[in-house]
């Protein structure tokens, strides 16, 4: 398998402008994770979704931020509109619960963003 | 709440230079606790998974121990390779991991 997929790897954009990140999971998982990962506050869950339904969005920064999985191999991670505070790099993850001894999260390589 | 705090913030050690990191978990209901390497620019790589105290694994240089409150990873004669950040996670039930802030190991040649 060729892993948790994201794009793109990099994205820089201009503050109020939307910005879309997306992430393929492993196929077979069914669990997907959204992390935001900063140097002040490390990784931090923003969302999760088990078997394409949203459970916890609790972690969320606010209205600005908005995530989709409409199938089992696919998701996207919405800022609309972009602030500077939201630089950081986004990570997706999978997890397959059903895998026994394998019950961990894989990640992907992470999307860094920069907004000016 | 689940909190996860792991020290030191950063470790530099010579290489040969044996050495232990250190996380301290709270967490009700432990169903795994979960150590991660992650390179400069990489996403997070899996290590070890423990599920209960006393129990031990092992790869390569690298040691992972867990007792009710902490576990330790364990570096033997490290070498500039084994340079990352170790991240700590746990998982209560089928909750995400939460995680640590982390270990930045550097290993001096």
């Amino acid at each position: 398998d060729a892993g948790v997929i994201q794009s793109p790897r990099h994205e820089v954009t201009e503050m109020g402008q939307e910005v879309t990140l997306r992430c393929k999971p492993i196929s077979g998982h069914d669990y997907l994770f959204w992390y935001r990962q900063t140097m002040m506050r490390g990784l931090e869950l923003l969302i999760y979704f088990n078997n394409n339904v949203p459970i916890d969005d609790s972690g969320m920064p606010e209205d600005r931020f908005s995530a989709k999985m409409p199938n089992a191999s696919f998701s996207t991670l919405k800022i609309q509109p972009s602030e500077p505070r939201d630089s950081a790099v986004y990570f997706c993850a999978s997890r397959d619960s059903l895998a026994g001894g394998l019950d961990t999260q894989y990640f992907g390589p992470g999307t860094r963003l920069t907004v000016l | 709440e689940d909190q996860v705090t792991q020290s030191p913030e950063a470790l530099r050690l010579q290489e040969g230079e044996s050495s232990s990191l250190n996380c301290s978990y709270t967490v009700s209901g432990l169903r795994g606790l979960f150590w991660y390497r992650q390179d400069p620019g990489k996403g997070p790589e899996f290590l070890f998974t423990l599920y209960s105290a006393g129990e031990e694994k092992e790869k390569e240089r690298l040691k992972a121990t867990l007792t009710k409150k902490e576990s330790f990873l364990h570096i033997t004669a490290p070498k500039p390779e084994d340079s990352a950040t170790y991240l700590c996670a746990v998982r209560r039930g089928n909750t995400p991991l939460v995680f640590g802030k982390g270990t930045r190991l550097s290993v001096i040649a």
